[in-house]
This record gives structure tokens, C-alpha cells and sequence, in this order.
């Protein structure tokens, strides 16, 4: 069965410091997203991306982060300059279409010191 | 605003007794809902997807049910098992959104044997 992937699987990073956080959505599906999850807290929406533009973001994301997706398959979550308070698991998802299940790759856990 | 609330934050049951978990929504009233289980260290898995026009839906052992007039969704396992042991999360779409989740913070399920 087609699954989302995430690299890394772990970031380590010095606060300040930008990190990327990689995706490759499922092939055939059309909206994409980010969230995050604080240790023992709710998964959170961050953003959503349809039809190479953000459709969506949540007042989480700020100027600090930015999304692209620059060649057709890869999903990418930038934070350009990381606080201590963006530790944390990131999930990428896709779905096919608009209120259809979601797909959720494994995440990144980021960890600045 | 927007809440989704899963009262109970753990539910212990024995094996092979029905599991019952249950998810409120106030101060909108979505059209769909939305069940996950998320394993420890894991992306949130789709497990059922139920309309605002379906009272319940069905798979396998699983089967959840929608009340738009108590604002309540119930999740069933029934049979448990071990293998059921997780945290079950349910999500409803933010808003007119295309599809952004808001997640309630979760029931960890053990099933003991």
C-alpha cells in the first residue's frame, strides 16, 4: 500500500539555526498538509497546499515557516529560523481530494537546543 | 470557537470486551468525522470516516456512529484485543476548510489479556 515518507526521522538543530523537513506524498493525491504535535499535546493543523499554493494555514504558521513543494513529489516544511518552543513531531499527510482521509507519514521529531 | 473533546484520556479494558470511546464536538457542526489511532512515536493512522447524513458506519470489528443532536461520536471495538492497545484520536474538519483537520487530544485504549 502507497505510504507517505518523512526525512529525517530525527533533527537535531542549535536554536536559530533553519531547518527542512522532507516529504514525499502519496503519487496520486492532490492536497497536502503539515501538522505538529508538542509532546503529550493534540496533533495541530499547520498548513495546507493545493495546486502548488497554500490553500490554508493556521496562526501557528507565521513568517518563520514556509512550504514548497519544488519538484512534482517532494513536500517541504522550512523554519527559518528555529525557537526552542518548534520542538517537536511534524507529520506530513496527503490526501486524494478535499474531506477525504488523510494519509500520515511518521513524522520528523525536532529538537532544538 | 472550534473544540473537539475526547473526555476520557485513558480507558483500560480486558480482552475480548467491546471498547467504547467517545468524542464531542461544540460550536459547529461539521460534516464529517473523523477516526485515527496513533501508535507510540507514529503518524495518525485513518481508521473510519462517518458523514453528517450517516447515523453509523462499519469495518471489520470496528464501528462508529454519528449524532449531529447530541453532538457526540461514539467509537466501538468490539472483540478487543491486545492489538488494539493505542491512543484513538478523533478529528473534524476546521471551519469551511478544505479538508484542515482539528484533532481532539485523544483516548489511549490498553487491552489487557
Amino acid at each position: 500500500e502507497p505510504e507517505v515518507t518523512q526525512t529525517p526521522s530525527h533533527q537535531v538543530t542549535q536554536m536559530g539555526q533553519e531547518v527542512i523537513l522532507r516529504c514525499v506524498p502519496i503519487s496520486n493525491h492532490l492536497y497536502f498538509y503539515w501538522y505538529r504535535q508538542i509532546l503529550g499535546q493534540k496533533v495541530e493543523f499547520l498548513v495546507s497546499f493545493y495546486n502548488n499554493e497554500i490553500s490554508e494555514k493556521s496562526e501557528i504558521f507565521d513568517d518563520q515557516f514556509s512550504v514548497e513543494r519544488p519538484d512534482g513529489s517532494n513536500f517541504t516544511l522550512k523554519i527559518r529560523s528555529t525557537k526552542l518552543e518548534d520542538s517537536a513531531m511534524y507529520f506530513c499527510a496527503s490526501s486524494a481530494g478535499q474531506g477525504q482521509p488523510q494519509h500520515f507519514g511518521d513524522g520528523t521529531r525536532l529538537s532544538i537546543l | 470557537s472550534q473544540k473537539i473533546e475526547q473526555n476520557s484520556e485513558a480507558l483500560n479494558i480486558q480482552e475480548g470486551k467491546t471498547a467504547t470511546l467517545t468524542c464531542n464536538y461544540t460550536n459547529y457542526s461539521p460534516a464529517y468525522l473523523q477516526w485515527y489511532r496513533q501508535d507510540p512515536g507514529r503518524g495518525p493512522v485513518f481508521l473510519l470516516l462517518i458523514r453528517e447524513n450517516e447515523k453509523e458506519k462499519r469495518k471489520e470489528r470496528l464501528k462508529v456512529t454519528f449524532d449531529t443532536t447530541l453532538k457526540q461520536s461514539l467509537f466501538h471495538i468490539t472483540a478487543s484485543q491486545p492489538a488494539d492497545s493505542a491512543t484513538y484520536l478523533c478529528a473534524q474538519p476546521y471551519g469551511g476548510s478544505q479538508g484542515n483537520l482539528i484533532f481532539g487530544k485523544g483516548t489511549k485504549l490498553s487491552v489487557k489479556p
